[in-house]
């Protein structure tokens, strides 16, 4: 049973464009939902990250669009670089669990 | 400050073979992660130290792969023995624990088993 769901395995825009990353999950006890940027040959690094009592965080391109009461959220990446493909994993914990549950990952690739 | 080290960055090992792979947390840091990594599993946690004490030992990883932690900076994972279905990319990560959910991540070790 897949507790954190990322719809897509793969995303392509263009250069420029506003990039979606769609992530839902199951258990009403997550609170905390963090992503993790990972390229090739390296371990994930964190990129964002949203607490449920925020509906919206944003950093610089990159913000979270959370909706607690359908369980899901969303990463947009505004003015998509080249440099941003990589793979993108949301994940979710819950209060005082310590231990993150992780996506599928979106692999996203950035047309030039 | 020096992030997660991970040794050996490739290993490559026969069927039936004991390999140790080895993991430095950043310094301060109480909770330890190893997850494994492949294309069709995604990330999946094997084990998880808080403050030294094993928190979660992976369920169905328990019978061939054990992970200590000898000491607060540095941990092992010990997969025995080790088997074909078992070549993926195994990471490491740590996190301040408490309120602090933020894991830092390895650049992980790729095992082959032939």
């Amino acid at each position: 049973q897949q507790q954190v769901r990322q719809s897509s395995q793969s995303l392509t825009v263009w250069e420029g464009e506003t990039a979606i990353l769609n992530c839902s999950y199951e258990n009403s006890a997550f609170d905390y939902f963090p992503w993790y940027q990972q390229f090739p040959g390296e371990g994930p690094a964190l990129l964002i990250a949203i607490r449920s009592v925020s509906d919206k965080k944003e950093d610089g391109r990159f913000t979270i669009f959370f909706n607690k009461r359908e369980k899901n959220l969303s990463l947009h990446i505004k003015d998509s670089q080249p440099g941003d493909s990589a793979t993108y994993f949301c994940a979710a914990s819950a209060y005082n669990q310590g231990k993150l549950i992780f996506g599928q990952g979106t692999k996203l690739s950035i047309k030039p | 400050d020096a992030g997660v080290t991970q040794t050996p960055r490739h290993e490559v090992a026969e069927k039936g073979q004991t390999i140790i792979l080895k993991c430095e947390p950043v310094s301060g840091h109480n909770d330890l992660f190893w997850y494994r990594q492949t294309k069709i599993q995604g990330l999946e946690l094997l084990s998880y130290f808080r403050s030294k004490s094993l928190m979660e030992d992976g369920g169905a990883f328990k019978d061939r792969f054990k992970a200590e932690m000898l000491n607060s900076s540095f941990s092992t994972l010990k997969i025995q023995p080790t088997e074909p279905k078992d070549s993926a990319v195994y990471l490491c990560a740590s996190s301040l624990g408490g309120s602090s959910y933020e894991q830092y991540f390895g650049p992980g070790t790729r095992l082959t088993v032939l």
